[in-house]
């Protein structure tokens, strides 16, 4: 079965500091995938998707996300976070003509003003 | 667009009773809708599928038989958790996959029903 790693469950940082959330998955073929953000109190709210082509994503927010195959990693980045920005993030990966979609164990990111 | 809504966000309960969660697509039709639980501090696990007029799929280790799931229209998904116990309480949360090109769809989710039975 898939499975998704997220790494540093919790991440601290101030405000204007450069927040990088890495994602491994473990399936060789053709995935899927998804940044969600749960920002408190809220339902998961979709930050950006790769399904194809550029490998380079970019979502709402500010966030963009790179898909490096070689290295089943899709990482999400976002130059200056704001206060705004705690939340948890999750990575969502599906297999390519599956239904499914599998979860990382979420990043808990706060930001300090 | 894609807005998903679950009905009740909350509910307490008393051991032994069953307890109905409505998941619906707001602005789109779902033919298949996901149920998900989510433990504190954990990720979300898949615990069925919902495929409208046709019967759920279960994922592994759940109970079809306490964990009722009917799909009897393209915007309405209903969980039931039958005879709640209190292990049951946990947080559920629905989504609905929008159509896209094939195998290219993507999942809205709910704002999901937090579950305590005493």
């Amino acid at each position: 079965a898939q499975s998704v790693s997220q790494h540093n469950h919790h991440v601290i940082l101030s405000e204007a500091a450069s927040l990088e959330l890495g994602c491994n998955y473990s399936y060789g073929g053709t995935v899927n995938l998804f940044w969600y953000v749960q920002y408190p109190g809220q339902h998961l709210q979709l930050l950006l998707k790769y399904f194809s082509g550029d490998p380079l994503v970019k979502g709402i927010k500010g966030f963009e996300a790179e898909f490096i195959k070689s290295k089943f990693s899709f990482n999400l980045r976002k130059p200056s976070v704001q206060w705004s920005d705690t939340a948890e993030y999750f990575c969502a990966v599906n297999i390519y003509g599956n239904n499914r979609l599998a979860f990382g164990k979420g990043n808990q990111v706060v930001v300090i003003p | 667009g894609a807005v998903v809504s679950q009905h009740p966000s909350w509910v307490i309960c008393k051991s032994g009773t069953s307890v109905k969660i409505e998941c619906r697509s707001l602005d789109f039709q779902a033919t298949t809708m996901f149920w998900y639980r989510q433990f504190p501090k954990q990720s979300l696990m898949l615990m069925a599928t919902s495929n409208e007029g046709s019967k759920a799929t279960y994922e592994q280790g759940v109970e079809k038989d306490k964990f009722l799931i009917n799909h009897a229209s393209l915007t309405l998904s209903t969980l039931t958790v039958t005879s709640a116990h209190p292990e049951d309480s946990s947080f559920y949360i629905c989504s609905a996959r929008v159509a896209g090109r094939r195998y290219q769809e993507t999942q809205y989710f709910g704002p999901g029903t937090r579950l305590l039975v005493l």
